[in-house]
């Protein structure tokens, strides 16, 4: 059963700290995207990969964000520094382009900044 | 921009019946896709069914179907026979279809309804 794996599923930490979140997407899926759920603004899309170079981070902070995708197996988000308004939960989903492209997403990592 | 309006925060049905979510979505773009994910307590996103834009026939998944109203911009669910195990947060989603440029972008979200069960 193949699924989209993250971890920590859950992160508290203190302000001004960095935080690194990890995503595994499906064996095979060459697309990969960062979304974030809060309530205020519900889900929104952070920044997304295919074939692990960066198509669109538009959705991202710039000044304290980063997403990367060091291998095909392995994305991550960081933030540094980190903020109380980060907290949220972040999603990282993944695809194939080419098929129909359904995204599957991973549990999530609730992040609280305190 | 791409905005996706989900005008009901919460809905309750009595188990067995049935309830219609209701989505509205803007876009200049005529190829797309149109989604609607659950999301229960335990926070993971499942796809319940999707539309692509260029079909008229509306999507059904067993029990979930969809209203396709293109030249509205609608974009309902109906939940027949509702269950306890459908309570949860339902979110309507758009992508639109490039063939070029990769062929996918990232999913826009409503804000999502907050379906609720009573048995």
């Amino acid at each position: 059963d193949a699924r989209v794996t993250q971890t920590p599923r859950h992160k508290v930490t203190e302000m001004g700290q960095e935080v690194t979140m990890r995503c595994q997407p499906i064996l095979g899926h060459n697309t990969v995207f960062w979304y974030r759920q809060t309530m205020m603004q519900g889900l929104e899309l952070l920044a997304y990969f295919r074939n692990r170079a960066p198509l669109d981070d538009s959705g991202m902070p710039k000044d304290r964000f980063s997403a990367e995708m060091p291998d095909a197996t392995l994305a991550t988000l960081k933030i540094q520094p980190s903020e109380p308004r980060d907290s949220a939960v972040y999603f990282c989903a993944s695809g194939l382009v080419g098929t129909f492209y359904e995204q599957y997403f991973g549990p999530g990592t609730r992040l609280t900044v305190t | 921009a791409q905005t996706v309006t989900q005008s009901q925060p919460e809905m309750s049905v009595q188990e067995a019946e049935t309830v219609t979510l209701s989505c509205t979505y803007d876009t200049s773009e005529s190829d797309y896709y149109l989604f609607w994910y659950k999301q229960p307590p335990s926070r993971q996103m499942i796809l319940v069914i999707r539309q692509e834009a260029y079909k008229q026939q509306n999507a059904t998944e067993n029990r979930f179907s969809v209203n396709f109203q293109k030249a509205a911009k609608s974009f309902s669910l109906k939940i027949s026979d509702s269950q306890l195990g459908d309570a949860a947060m339902y979110f309507c989603a758009y992508r639109v279809h490039r063939e070029s440029g990769g062929g996918a972008d990232g999913l826009t979200f409503g804000k999502g309804t907050h379906l609720i069960i009573q048995p």
